[in-house]
């Protein structure tokens, strides 16, 4: 099984400041299958990134996603409020994970 | 506009069974994955099981094999979990989840609201 692990665990920002959040795998990820997440509290996980650099629809373009291989970044280039959430990466070629998650919180 | 709407959830004993349903609107149901996804209280997200669009094929994570069963009703746009033997670590919020293809692989492009399963005597 493919193991992801993310960091940092918490990213402390202030709004208007970019965040780079880091998703590495224990294994090559086949075709670039890799997907981000954005989740609230008390919601359900949205859609951001999927084949590691492609936005979802209706996906903000300070959202972007990068890297191949074991390396994959998530990138805010401008954090607005609502952006403040935990953001989960998944591989979905390999087996089927996730990350643990990243928690970007207001500084 | 897609919609998936879970229910069934609740509170169960230890070793007794639920099932949970998610019905969906707004997309071609039978010509995607879907899945079940939990989260437990406070942890992140982890796979339960995913079935192809026309039922001929399953996966389910190590920890559900045996106790857990997925499936789908194409003519009613209904997907469903059978949750049998279920143990305290099965307490989790558990989301339905629209995959984007019809097989394999696939990411999560539409999640339900979520249901809270909650195992306790």
């Amino acid at each position: 099984e493919i193991v992801l692990t993310q960091s940092p665990g918490t990213l402390s920002l202030s709004p208007g400041e970019r965040a780079t959040l880091s998703c590495r795998a224990s294994q090559s990820i086949s075709s670039s299958n890799l997907a981000w997440y954005q989740q609230k509290p008390g919601q359900a996980p949205r859609l951001l990134i999927y084949g590691a650099s492609s936005r979802a629809t209706g996906i903000p373009d300070r959202f972007s996603g990068s890297g191949s291989g074991t390396d994959f970044t998530l990138t805010i280039s401008r954090l607005e409020p609502e952006d403040f959430a935990v953001y989960y990466c998944q591989q979905y070629g390999t087996s089927r994970t996730f990350g643990q998650g990243t928690k970007v919180e207001i500084k | 506009e897609v919609q998936l709407v879970e229910s069934g959830g609740g509170l169960v004993q230890p070793g007794g069974s639920l099932r949970l349903s998610c019905a969906a609107s707004g997309f071609s149901f039978s010509n995607y994955v879907m899945a079940w996804v939990r989260q437990a209280p406070g942890k992140g997200l982890g796979w339960v099981s995913a079935i192809s669009g026309g039922s001929s094929g399953t996966y389910y994570v190590d920890p559900v094999k045996g106790r857990f069963t997925i499936s789908r009703d194409n003519s009613k746009n209904t997907l469903y979990l059978q949750m049998n033997s279920l143990r305290a670590d099965d307490t989790a919020v558990y989301y339905c989840a629209k995959g984007s293809g019809s097989t394999w692989p696939y990411y999560f492009d539409y999640w339900g609201q979520g249901i809270l399963v909650t195992v306790s005597s």
